[in-house]
């Protein structure tokens, strides 16, 4: 069935360094693509969405490219913050019509000052 | 504002006891959703409703039980049957055509004592 797969284990960097979480996908058709963050305690927040191949997704500095050809959706940030260290969950809603999402693992990020 | 509230934030139960968690959201959303977080684990889903007066099992719905009488509204019972409920418990909601983001609440953390 249609799932997502995020890379193994958390991700810890310093202040301004380039973060990359990759996030690949199997689906039937091409399903929208979605990244949500949780900080600590807190609920899911939409970070970034992407509808159709070859879109790019951006927002708060991430980014996120459809690729069809390589089924992923991998984030990415050029110089990240202190306050991004959260985790970080990849979605395909399912191709059932009543918008259910299939979510990756998450990956926990931690920004080192 | 529009959102979607959870309450309460921290709950405590004793074994053997049930227990209604609260989702209550003001987006005018057709679709709700209750999803279980376990660490490391990622979100499963639990119950979700498309319309009132309709819910369909999610992937994990033993030992639970949900409503739909107001569209506003979509409380959780995790009942005594439920083996091991300490978790964190997300609600969301989305609209009600397809391939549409989901919204979430802030959870609320049941420990079981």
């Amino acid at each position: 069935g249609d799932s997502v797969t995020q890379m193994e284990g958390p991700v810890t960097l310093s202040e301004e360094a380039f973060l990359t979480i990759n996030c690949t996908y199997t689906a039937t058709g091409y399903p929208s693509l979605f990244w949500y963050v949780q900080y600590p305690g807190e609920g899911l927040q939409l970070l970034l969405k992407a509808t159709k191949a070859d879109d790019k997704g951006s927002n708060k500095g991430f980014e996120a490219t459809y690729r069809k050809e390589t089924t992923s959706f991998h984030l990415e940030k050029g110089s990240v913050q202190v306050s991004d260290s959260a985790v970080y969950f990849c979605a395909l809603i399912l191709p059932y019509g009543n918008n259910r999402l299939a979510f990756g693992k998450g990956n926990q990020v931690v920004v080192i000052p | 504002d529009g959102g979607i509230t959870q309450s309460p934030k921290y709950l405590f139960r004793k074994e053997g006891q049930n227990v209604t968690l609260s989702c209550e959201q003001n987006l005018n959303h057709d679709a709700m959703y209750w999803y279980r977080q376990d660490p490391g684990q990622g979100l499963r889903l639990i119950y979700y409703s498309q319309i009132v007066n309709d819910f369909q099992k999610g992937d994990i719905a033993e030992g639970y039980s949900v409503s739909r009488e107001k569209k506003e509204s979509f409380p959780l019972t995790v009942t005594s049957a439920q083996k091991n409920p300490t978790a964190f418990y997300l609600c969301a909601s989305s609209k009600g055509d397809s391939y549409n983001e989901q919204f979430f609440g802030p959870g609320t953390r049941l420990t079981v004592l």
